[in-house]
């Protein structure tokens, strides 16, 4: 199975500020990598797809970025409403396979 | 619109089985895939098997003896059964539509099983 390392475990960051959460990949997953956001209480939605295809709806804020085994979420002018867990999958092979998560919190 | 919910008990004693429903409403699970995904205590993710359109099934092979996925057309049900359960099979359990083959579009709002005695 291919492991997903996704860091940190955790980020609290200011209003306005710009955070980076990293996946890193135990083989080459060639960009078949998506980001969810998990918002408290509710189901995950996708927001990035092939490694930086932004899902329709979600905001031009989010952006991601990476290929062969490392993977990074960037999101500009961090807004309340990001406030949320985001987790990484890869599906480059089966079993798809998921990053642990990294919580994010607002300072 | 396309929504899931899960359903079934939260509690099961181990060695017993597990066995939830996701209903869909809004889009026939006789199209794409529908897929079990479960996220333990700290959160790690794991990816547990699809039904797709036609029926066919695909599983982790770290499940591949304990889980079945069927479902029922008429209901626009899928279901999941896991067989010979034990503690570590504590997690909250998500049903989700796939988007194509590998990704997820939409999810369950995921129902928490806690196995113990």
């Amino acid at each position: 199975d291919i492991r997903m390392t996704q860091s940190p475990a955790s980020l609290s960051a200011s209003l306005g500020e710009t955070v980076n959460i990293e996946c890193l990949a135990s083989e080459d997953i060639y960009s078949d990598l998506a980001w969810y956001q998990q918002k408290p209480g509710k189901s995950p939605q996708l927001l990035i797809y092939n490694a930086n295809s932004l899902q329709n709806g979600v905001p031009s804020r989010f952006s991601g970025s990476g290929s062969g085994t490392q993977y990074s979420l960037k999101i500009n002018s961090l807004q309340s409403e990001d406030v949320a867990t985001y987790f990484c999958q890869q599906y480059n092979n089966y079993p798809l396979t998921f990053g642990s998560g990294t919580k994010l919190e607002i300072k | 619109e396309v929504q899931l919910q899960e359903s079934g008990p939260g509690l099961v004693k181990p060695s017993q089985s597990l066995s939830l429903t996701c209903s869909v409403t809004g889009y026939s699970i006789t199209s794409n895939y529908w897929g079990w995904i479960r996220k333990f205590p700290g959160n790690k993710m794991e990816w547990m098997g699809y039904i797709s359109y036609s029926g066919s099934t695909s599983y982790n092979p770290s499940l591949k003896s304990r889980i079945s996925i069927t479902r029922d057309t008429s209901k626009n049900q899928f279901f999941l059964q896991l067989n010979s359960v034990t503690t570590e099979d504590t997690a909250t359990y998500y049903c989700a539509r796939y988007y194509g083959y590998t990704l997820f579009d939409y999810w369950g709002q995921g129902v928490m099983v806690t196995v113990s005695s």
